[in-house]
């Protein structure tokens, strides 16, 4: 089995300063992992995806996350935030062996930037 | 634009009727998964294909949901006599290839049940 826990519900910053969002999975094989992002009345867009390469990926529009497997972790920072980035984010987890081949989201976080 | 597209985007239905919602995944992609959104929830995996087989059903949330892919193209969702509980965001995802190959996803159909 396979799950994802998104650690804030909400988060707040300021624009220009850094954006930390957390994530811990729980999987039972090699899992894929992603972060999607989610503007309002648009479709889900991929930020980035770890898959079993380098444990630092770089994704678009500045964001990056670390895969931590002592961690069981995959945080999306990115180090400056604009305005556009307002959005809710999910990660989320893609297990091959659980049999399904769906993918397994987080409750999202709600991503505030301030002016 | 030929990302994945998907008919309607908003629906509204009077509960105990039947809908019906179309996704057409972008067209070299082989798998296409539905998921359910509920207010507040990550996006809850419901069903995919393979071409036209249906491969993963048993998360369908009840048999009054069922989904077809007749020729390997566009698939249907179809919700029978809906229930005020089935009021959410339906979205279509497509993929290439293997599994851990990245899902494409649609703009999605809200359903209202009234």
């Amino acid at each position: 089995a396979q799950s994802v826990t998104q650690l804030d519900s909400h988060v707040s910053v300021s624009e220009g300063t850094p954006v930390l969002l957390r994530c811990n999975y729980s999987s039972s094989y090699s899992p894929s992992l992603f972060w999607y992002v989610q503007h309002p009345n648009k479709g889900l867009q991929l930020l980035l995806k770890y898959t079993s390469a380098a444990t630092l990926v770089k994704g678009i529009n500045g964001f990056e996350a670390e895969f931590k497997k002592s961690e069981t972790s995959f945080h999306l920072t990115k180090p400056s935030a604009h305005m556009s980035d307002a959005a809710e984010y999910f990660c989320v987890v893609s297990d091959p062996g659980g049999g399904a081949d769906g993918l397994t989201f987080g409750k999202g976080t709600h991503l505030i930037i301030q002016p | 634009d030929t990302g994945v597209s998907q008919d309607p985007r908003h629906k509204i239905t009077k509960r105990g009727q039947n809908v019906t919602f179309r996704c057409d995944p972008i067209s070299e992609h082989n798998r296409l998964y539905w998921y359910r959104q509920t207010l507040g929830q990550g996006p809850e995996f419901l069903t995919y294909f393979q071409n036209e087989a249906q491969l993963e059903k048993s998360r369908l949330l009840s048999d009054r949901f069922s989904a077809e892919r007749p020729k390997g193209s566009f698939s249907t969702l179809e919700i029978q006599r809906t229930e005020q509980g089935d009021s959410a965001m339906y979205l279509c995802a497509s993929s290439q290839g293997v599994a851990k190959n990245i899902q494409y996803f649609g703009a999605g159909t809200r359903l209202s049940v009234l």
